[in-house]
């Protein structure tokens, strides 16, 4: 079976620019959420999606976004990139959106200049 | 606001010797997650802890919760080099949805 995807692997951007970043869950995984990976602040949850439907949202500017689809693949968007976005953003996916292991997908590393 | 503690946050050990990375957090939750991240790479699932007195093992790794201390433990027995790894100590929500809050993470250097 296979893992959690997530395209681009690594992207360099520009202060001001969008972004737009995928994830892919595991078959029949309807459940994703997005994290923010630094060096500062460590791992930080950002939104989770079950249904095409956001059922939680992390402490992070409205800059951030994200949606999922009937098929369960997600997308996240950050606006106006500013250069602390720079960070490793994972994506991981569940069965069901409680109790169940949120398996990870290996990340998009964004660096803003 | 939910916390999650753990320590040591950098451990050298050398191959062979036993050791215990703590993980202390601020609220109840009904499960307790141990995942595991090389450098660069992603995270991966080690154990999920889900009452009181639950233990785990898996090869040289023994994760246990004691809910009512909001404590949980990694024991790394007789370690060897591939352990070497960054361990993070993950706390789900009760809020019904799958937040989940992450602890710091152990980084673990195992020394020949």
């Amino acid at each position: 079976k296979a893992g959690v995807t997530q395209t681009p692997r690594y992207l360099i951007k520009t202060r001001g620019q969008q972004v737009t970043l995928s994830c892919s869950p595991i078959s029949g995984h309807r459940s994703v959420s997005w994290y923010q990976q630094t060096p500062g602040q460590g791992l930080q949850f950002l939104f989770e999606y079950f249904s095409e439907t956001q059922r939680n949202k992390g402490n992070f500017p409205g800059r951030f976004s994200g949606r999922q689809f009937s098929n369960s693949r997600s997308e996240m968007n950050v606006s106006t990139l500013e250069l602390g976005d720079s960070a490793l953003y994972l994506c991981a996916s569940s069965l069901r959106p409680r109790g169940e292991t949120q398996y990870f997908g290996p990340g998009t590393r964004l660096l803003v200049l | 606001e939910l916390k999650v503690e753990q320590n040591p946050l950098f451990l050298s050990m050398q191959e062979g010797k036993n050791y215990t990375i703590y993980c202390n957090y601020s609220t109840t939750s009904d499960r307790l997650y141990w995942y595991r991240q090389d450098p660069g790479k992603s995270l991966e699932s080690l154990f999920v802890l889900l009452s009181n007195g639950a233990v785990k093992q898996e090869g040289r790794l023994m994760a246990s919760l004691d809910t009512k201390a909001r404590l949980s433990t990694l024991h790394i027995t007789a370690a060897v080099h591939d352990l070497s790894a960054t361990y993070f100590c993950v706390l789900g929500s009760n809020f019904g949805n799958e937040k989940l809050t992450f602890g710091t993470g152990t980084r673990l250097t195992i020394i020949p």
